[in-house]
């Protein structure tokens, strides 16, 4: 069964510092990967997404993942924090037994703060 | 394009009422998706509509739970006798065929 484990519930950077976020998934087929990032009051909004191409993925915002199926991680990156990009990150992985793409499997979130 | 709406922002009821909220999905989109989050989680899977079938159904919705959508269009998510537990954030979400989701800003259920 597919599962995503993200690590760490609250991340705090410097603004113009890197930004880490770490994703782990669990599949049983080749999986479809998501980030998700949420602003106080808003709705979800994709950051980027994998599907089997390239396993340097860029999204918006400057922010990029890396596919690694050795180390069944999906990291999220920028290389310099900006005070707006304080929200809460969200990986994801698609359910992949068939149904739709988007049914997907969410991890528990990471709340990224930025320090001036 | 005027994004996924949801209606209402929140809603307040008593245990063992019934609720419904709606959800208008961005108009050329052919799938529409409930979530639900609750505090400390990401969002969780409830079901699924391309045009106006339900194709997927998660376990976690009870048979105190229906979704529709009629004509394809908006869709409505009715809880029946609602309990303590139903508090959550619902989100609904919209795209057109495997394309990315667009999320509303969800309704927060509060049961009391």
């Amino acid at each position: 069964a597919q599962s995503v484990t993200q690590l760490g519930s609250h991340v705090s950077v410097s603004e113009g510092a890197l930004v880490l976020l770490r994703c782990n998934y669990s599949s049983s087929v080749p999986p479809y990967l998501f980030w998700y990032v949420q602003y106080p009051n808003q709705g979800l909004q994709l950051l980027l997404k994998y599907t089997s191409a390239a396993t340097l993925v860029k999204g918006i915002n400057g922010f990029e993942a890396e596919f690694k199926k050795s180390e069944t991680s999906f990291h999220l990156t920028k290389p310099s924090a900006h005070m707006s990009d304080a929200a809460e990150y969200f990986c994801a992985v698609s359910r992949g037994d068939g149904g739709s793409q988007g049914n997907l499997i969410f991890g528990k979130g990471t709340k990224l703060s930025v320090k001036p | 394009d005027t994004g996924v709406s949801q209606n209402p922002r929140h809603k307040i009821t008593k245990r063992g009422q019934n609720v419904t909220f709606r959800c208008d999905p961005i108009s050329e989109h052919n799938r529409l998706y409930w979530y639900r989050q609750t505090l400390g989680q990401g969002p969780e899977f409830l079901t699924y509509f391309q045009n106006e079938a339900q194709l997927e159904k998660s376990r976690l919705l009870s048979d105190r739970f229906s979704a529709e959508r009629p004509k394809g269009s908006f869709s409505t998510l009715e809880i029946q006798r609602t309990e303590q537990g139903d508090s959550a954030m619902y989100l609904c979400a919209s795209s057109l065929l495997t394309e990315k989701l667009f999320f509303g800003s969800g309704t927060q259920l509060s049961v009391l």
